[in-house]
This record gives C-alpha cells, structure tokens and sequence, in this order.
C-alpha cells in the first residue's frame, strides 16, 4: 500500500509553453502533498506544501505565479509550470503524507521536465 | 533550522563488506531523523526513521542507524553490502511542523564486486 503515482514520468516542451505535471496518492488520501524539486546530482529542495482545498505555501524563492499548484482533492494534486524556460528542467518530485498511523510520507517516482 | 549535513558526497565499498553513511544534524529541538534511498528511476524509499523512541534504529534490508545526540549525527550501517545497494542515500530532518522534509546533499554509494 501507499503508493504515489506521477504523470507525466517525462516531458520535453518548448520555452513559453505551460506543463502541468499530476500526482495522485492511489490508496490513501492526503490532506498535504509537497512539491519537490531536484537538480542533476543533487539534492531534493523543497518548494511548496499543497493542502487539499486551500492555497499552497511556497519556500521562500520559488515563483508561486510560475508554479501552480492545486490540491483539489484528497488524492490529487497538481504542479503547472507556467511559460516554461530552459532553466526549468529538473526533476519535480511529489510526496504525499499519510495521517493514518505513522504519519509517513510517500513519494512519487518523479517528473523529468526539459524544457528546449 | 533544522539541517543535515552528509559528509561524504561519494562512497565506494567492496560487495559483503560494511557500509557506513555518514550524517551530522542541526536542530533547536529534537528533530525527527530519516534515511532515504533514490535508486535510479524510482522513487524515494524510506529506509528509517528516528522520532525520539530508541536511539538505535532498525531498518529495511539490514539497514540501521544510530542516533547521538552528544555528537549530533545519524549515520546509516549496514554490516554487509549487496551490489543492490548501490544508489543515492540522503540523510533527512524534519521541519518543526513534522511536515516538510530538509534534504542532506546525498551520498552516492557504489558497491563493487
């Protein structure tokens, strides 16, 4: 159990287009999902917490008019990069956190974005 | 803020022999410490996690850590290495809302046989 799905797993765009990227948690519901991104060999840094049904909170640095984020259900949440530039790419990985018991969060196998 | 710091960005050892990955913590209160495994084209997989139950922590596939908080680190053992293990490990602290998860550099271990 607890699995976390994100669509799509890659995504080649050009600059000035818009991506959207999904991440669902298929057999628990999550009230909060995170945004997560991450540069070729390095870290994960943190960019947002999505809480279903209100507005996101970014860390301090990240573009919210850039990055759009909607939690719109319990089991949904979505990542929309918006006039996407070749500075964008990265891997965006989300995580969603689990009340039930352990209080765990589980994350998604990630989003290769490149943007031409 | 509550930090990690993993202090080696690169680990190679020999198949069967141990593992040690190291990591150093800053918190203002006591933190919540995991370890996570990145293998390529997967996703996070937790290998454990510290809430301030017993200092010695127990994970999966033989993986454990210990907590010290004299010398503030959280390093990950493992008494044998498998060529499975080879991936990309990061050293985890929690926020003080026990939410949003800070990130060490990672340590990239390669197992040789």
């Amino acid at each position: 159990g607890a699995v976390v799905s994100q669509h799509p797993s890659w995504v080649i765009c050009k600059s000035g287009t818009s991506v959207k990227i999904e991440c669902r948690s298929l057999d628990f519901q999550a009230t909060t999902m995170f945004w997560y991104r991450q540069f070729p060999k390095q870290s994960l840094m943190l960019m947002a917490t999505s809480n279903e049904g209100s507005k996101a909170t970014y860390e301090q640095g990240v573009e919210k008019d850039k990055f759009l984020i909607n939690h719109a259900s319990l089991t949904l949440s979505t990542l929309t990069v918006t006039s996407a530039h070749p500075e964008d790419s990265s891997f965006y990985i989300c995580s969603a956190y689990r009340l039930a018991g352990d209080n765990e969060q589980f994350f998604g196998p990630g989003t290769r974005l490149t943007v031409l | 803020a509550q930090s990690v710091t993993q202090l080696d960005s690169h680990v190679s050892v020999s198949e069967g022999t141990p593992v040690l990955l190291r990591c150093n913590y800053s918190s203002s209160y006591s933190p919540s410490l995991f370890w996570y495994v990145q293998h390529p084209n997967k996703g996070l997989q937790l290998l454990l996690k510290y809430t301030s139950a017993a200092t010695l922590v127990k994970g999966i596939n033989g993986f454990e850590a210990e907590f010290k908080k004299s010398e503030t680190s959280f390093h990950l053992t493992k008494p044998s290495a498998h060529m499975s293990d080879a991936a990309e490990y990061f050293c985890v602290v929690s926020g003080r809302t026990g939410y949003a998860l800070n990130f060490g550099k990672g340590t990239s271990l390669l197992v040789t046989p």
